[in-house]
Order: structure tokens, then sequence, then C-alpha cells
């Protein structure tokens, strides 16, 4: 079990730029959520989605976040434009009924 | 609308002895109440969890204490070891596979 992967580890980007984070969960898991970690604010949900379908985007801070699964073995976050605000580490998680398994997470830099 | 306040937020004790980290929350839909683990340059790790129905819950070290009409949690950890230095996190949510609410952690640092 590879666990859920979250590529890349670390992107730094330039301020209005376009960034895509990647995960892949662990398999057979069909929740999949996308956290986001700061000093200021903890963990926060910003989406998670069920048998591919998003079901609680309210998180999720403004329209320049957007989400999507398009396979149960693939989901990606995108921020377009960036901002520094936007810097924390995102977590992707995954679940199956037994507990919410996290991902080592994709440290973000915008500079 | 803070719905899992925890401390305190940072804690230190010394080797073999006992870390208590308190929780409450407000919503009484919650049904599972998660302690997650983080070391640095991780995500968090489930460590040990509790549903309301049960008032205590020991797994090894690690015990959950649960005061359901107090809306409240706790967290103790027996002959703390330094490794078990890292930041813990409490949690709820209204189904196990829900979305889950967390406190703002607790930077644990066990001396020597």
């Amino acid at each position: 079990d590879a666990g859920v992967i979250q590529s890349p580890r670390h992107e730094v980007t330039e301020m209005g730029q376009e960034v895509t984070l990647r995960c892949k969960p662990i398999s057979g898991h069909d929740y999949l959520f996308w956290y986001r970690q700061t000093m200021m604010r903890g963990l926060e949900l910003l989406i998670y989605f069920n048998n591919n379908v998003p079901i609680d985007d309210s998180g999720m801070p403004e329209d320049r976040f957007s989400a999507k699964m398009p396979n149960a073995s693939f989901s990606t976050l995108k921020i377009q434009p960036s901002e520094p605000r936007d810097s924390a580490v995102y977590f992707c998680a995954s679940s199956a009924g037994n507990g919410v398994t996290f991902g080592s997470g994709t440290r973000l830099t915008v500079v | 609308q803070q719905q899992v306040k925890q401390s305190p937020q940072s804690l230190i004790v010394q080797k073999g002895g006992i870390s208590i980290i308190n929780c409450a929350y407000e919503n009484t839909a919650f049904d599972y109440f998660p302690w997650y683990q983080q070391f640095p340059g991780k995500g968090p790790a489930l460590l040990i969890a509790i549903r309301p129905d049960v008032s205590e819950k020991k797994e090894g070290r690690f015990t959950i204490s649960f005061n359901k009409s107090a809306k409240q949690f706790s967290l103790h950890i027996m002959d703390s070891q330094p490794g078990d230095s890292a930041t813990y996190f409490c949690a709820a949510s209204i189904r196990r596979d829900d979305k889950i609410i967390f406190g703002k952690g607790t930077r644990l640092h066990i001396l020597p």
C-alpha cells in the first residue's frame, strides 16, 4: 500500500501564475479530501469528493481555486492566479470507511 | 466559528510523565472524535478515535476520555517518550468518513 501520493512535494511559483497540485488516493477509497494547513488558520477543509463527485466545496476560499476528480485514482487542485497568501501546505486525504489517511502534502510558496 | 477548541497550544513534559491535551466541541451532531499525530514534514496520521457512546478508550499508552454532557474530550499520553514529540490535533465529524473539523493543534515536546 503506497498510501496517498501527492505531487509535487514542493512548489515555488510567482504571483499570478497557475499552480496545479496532484493527488492519487489509496486504491479502493471512495472519499477524497483536500485540506490546507497554515500556522494562522490550522487545518482547513477545502473540498471533498465521494465517488468522484464533489460533495462540499464550502471551504474553497474563492473562485481562484478549483478542484477536479476525473476518475477514482486522480484528483487535482488548481489555483489560478496564485497569490502570496495562498502559500501553505496542501494535503490530500482519502478514506474508505475506516478513517482518513493523509498524504505527505505539497508545500506551496507563492512569491 | 471555531467548532473544535483545543488547549494548550504547546506543552512540555518530562520523559515518563503524563501529557494531557483537552478539546471541546459545539456541534452535538458530531459522532466521531479522532486524534491525529503529525511529525514535521509529514501529513497527520490517525492515532486513536472514539464515539460518544463510550466514555474512555485506551490503546497502549494513549487514552481518550470523553464527557458527552460537557462536550469535552481529552487525550492522555502515559509514560511520555521523546518520540512522542509531535503536534497533536483533536477533531470531530458527523460520520467517520465525513469532513473532519480539526482543532488548532498542540505542539508537544517531551524532554529527554
